[in-house]
């Protein structure tokens, strides 16, 4: 069974940066797309990037392009979201998410969620 | 950029089947995921490619997609089925990957 388990809750200051991580078992890791998707407080989902890493190269949202940076460890199954110049407004939960097989269109396993909270 | 628009909250009795549409421009071309999310939980897929069923996930949760609104079937709703329901797309004509619906609160009176 596939589980993926993330780093536990952050509190930072704004302007400062964050590193999530979240690591992979129970499957193969190299060749799935892992995506971080957020969450602020009684909000929505919002995609903001992803990596294969077998691959290597990750694709962003505009909105998080030049804030966000992921990356993926092939020999620890890990994969990583780090956010730059953080505010208020990127408090919010966290979840790193698979891509199912077959072109990876959506998210069939989640992490249980790393809450960031962006406070002076 | 592509847009989907789910209604804020629906309500259903127990038992009864509650309807949860998700709107979108052609949205019958492409192909719709939805997720359920409990409180303080991650979401979880429980229709994907339109109308399959992950493993495990009761037969009650059917889905359907057509025109410009896909829309998820919760037969004899239960009380562990009150949650978040998002839905969600593929598109890969912009930046924005992944889309996901605004969310409908479902409340089992």
């Amino acid at each position: 069974q596939v589980q993926l388990v993330q780093s536990g809750a952050e509190v930072k200051k704004p302007g400062s940066s964050v590193k999530v991580s979240c690591r992979a078992s129970g499957g193969t890791f190299s060749s799935y797309p892992f995506s971080w998707v957020r969450q602020a407080p009684g909000q929505g989902l919002e995609w903001m990037g992803r990596i294969i890493p077998i691959f290597g190269t990750a694709n962003y949202a505009q909105k998080f392009q030049g804030r966000v940076t992921i990356t993926a460890d092939e020999s620890t199954t890990t994969a990583y979201m780090e956010l730059s110049s953080l505010r208020s407004e990127d408090t919010a939960v966290y979840y790193c998410a698979r891509g199912a097989a077959a072109g990876g269109i959506n998210f069939d396993y989640w992490g249980q969620g790393t809450l960031v909270t962006v406070s002076s | 950029s592509y847009v989907l628009t789910q209604p804020p909250s629906v309500s259903v009795a127990p038992g009864q089947t509650a309807r949860i549409t998700c709107g979108g421009n052609n949205i019958g071309s492409k192909s719709v995921h939805w997720y359920q999310q409990k409180p303080g939980q991650a979401p979880v897929r429980v229709v994907y490619d339109d109308s399959d069923r992950p493993s495990g996930i009761p037969e009650r949760f059917s889905g359907s997609n057509s025109g410009n609104t896909a829309t998820l079937t919760i037969s004899r709703v239960e009380a562990g089925d009150e949650a978040d329901y998002y839905c969600q797309v593929w598109d890969s004509s912009t930046d924005r990957l992944y889309v996901f619906g605004t969310g409908t609160k479902v409340t089992v009176l």
